[in-house]
């Protein structure tokens, strides 16, 4: 069975500051992970995903994030934080099978601070 | 492309209605899931469909039934709702292997059952 644990449900940082969330994972088989946000009152947009090509992972806005197997982790990261950077952001993994279902973390909110 | 569609947006119903909460995409994807979520609990699968005329369970398929007559529609039946099924529902659909399992969502539900 997956399973994804995200610590911290709120994040504050300040403009300009670095954002780091955080992104454990469990998998029965080799991890197919993503980073997915949300804006208020939107859907989910992709910001990014390890497929096992390569270790670090260049998403969008600025976003990247680094599979670490021995440590379970898929953290997310950006030098800087940006006002529009506000949202809530759901780290994922595939699970096995043809379906391929998603198993999603709880959330983190994260807040710019001017 | 429209992508993924869903309709209504918004759904007050009194406890006991039903409703039948619309789902299309219009990228020929095979695979097509309905998730809930619920604030600070990530998204819950619901149901899912590998192709036309195949549908099988998530992690939270109770109160709710799906179909899948054509690849285009996957429509979510609430029979007789209850104050638990207040969330917001999303639909999601992936192509097969293309992306590395990439679901593309939609603008979601707001539902509320009083």
């Amino acid at each position: 069975a997956q399973s994804v644990t995200q610590l911290g449900s709120h994040v504050s940082v300040s403009e300009g500051a670095l954002v780091l969330l955080r992104c454990n994972y469990s998998s029965s088989v080799p991890p197919y992970l993503f980073w997915y946000v949300q804006y208020p009152n939107q859907g989910l947009q992709l910001l990014l995903k390890y497929t096992s090509a390569a270790t670090l992972v260049k998403g969008i806005n600025g976003f990247e994030a680094e599979f670490k197997k021995s440590e379970t982790s898929f953290h997310l990261t950006k030098p800087s934080a940006h006002m529009s950077d506000a949202a809530e952001y759901f780290c994922a993994v595939s699970g096995p099978g043809s379906a391929r279902q998603l198993t999603f973390g709880s959330g983190t909110q994260l807040t710019v601070l001017p | 492309n429209a992508g993924v569609t869903q309709t209504p947006k918004f759904r007050i119903l009194k406890i006991g209605q039903s409703m039948t909460l619309q789902c299309a995409q219009d990228m020929n994807h095979n695979y097509m899931y309905w998730y809930r979520q619920d604030p600070g609990m990530g998204l819950k699968l619901i149901y899912y469909s590998v192709g036309a005329g195949i549908t099988d369970k998530g992690e939270v398929p109770n109160g709710y039934n799906v179909s899948r007559s054509t690849t285009e529609d996957f429509p979510l039946r609430l029979e007789l709702a209850a104050p638990s099924q207040t969330s917001v529902y999303f639909c999601a659909s992936r192509k097969d292997r293309a992306d590395w399992y990439e679901q593309y969502f939609g603008p979601g539900t707001r539902l509320t059952v009083t």
